[in-house]
């Protein structure tokens, strides 16, 4: 059965600190999706990035950072001189091939960037 | 395009109403599910759906039912309402190509407060 955990619940920074939010999964299938997305104050759900499972190279997108490894199963995201702005929730999801690709999430991390 | 819409925004009911969450996109998405989303638990998936006559259950389907008529709609249905149904309810859908990556776009929630 699939599974996500974030276990880190909330994290507090202050501006221009890096940060690093933990996703660990579980999952039987070879064939697979890991997802990241990010629900600021306002309510929506935005996505963030997508690897499937195949692809274990990591990826840099402005102060955005993932870093995928199938031997610990994690795909953790680091977000590097944190702004205000970047004050949300964080979620981790995976889709994977048995079961039609239906995507299970983690409970989220909560993140405070402090002015 | 309009994306994934959601109807309504806002809904109080009393405990034993019915009611219908509306979910429609434009993007000729296959695939599309229903999650709610509950503090400190994530997103829970309830129903979801791969393609039109096609539904199946989610991690907590109880107390809801879903159709899929047509490609472009998703209703979910709370046939007798109970306090524990108050939640954020979002409808998501994705396209099945290997361009879309199975990558779920989100609509902007319907929050439900059952008294």
């Amino acid at each position: 059965a699939q599974k996500v955990t974030q276990a880190q619940t909330e994290i507090s920074v202050v501006e221009k600190e890096d940060v690093t939010l933990d996703c660990v999964y579980e999952t039987r299938d070879t064939t697979y999706y890991l997802f990241w997305y990010k629900q600021p104050p306002s309510g929506e759900l935005v996505f963030l990035i997508r690897r499937n499972s195949f692809d274990e190279q990591n990826e840099i997108s402005g102060r955005y950072s993932w870093n995928f490894q199938k031997s610990t199963s994690s795909f953790n995201f680091t977000i590097t001189a944190s702004q205000v702005v970047d004050s949300a929730v964080y979620f981790c999801a995976l889709s994977e091939a048995n079961g039609g690709f239906k995507t299970i999430f983690g409970a989220g991390t909560r993140l405070f960037v402090k002015a | 395009n309009a994306g994934v819409t959601q109807t309504p925004k806002f809904q109080v009911l009393k405990t034993g109403q019915s009611m219908t969450l509306q979910c429609a996109q434009d993007m000729n998405h296959e695939y599309m599910s229903w999650y709610r989303q509950d503090p400190g638990m994530g997103l829970r998936l309830i129903h979801y759906s791969v393609g039109a006559g096609i539904t199946d259950q989610g991690e907590v389907p109880n107390g809801y039912n879903v159709s899929r008529s047509t490609t472009e709609d998703f209703p979910l249905r709370l046939l007798s309402a109970a306090p524990s149904q108050t939640s954020v309810y979002f409808c998501a859908s994705r396209g099945e190509d290997r361009l879309s990556s199975r990558t779920q776009y989100f609509g902007p929630g319907t929050r439900l407060l059952v008294l």
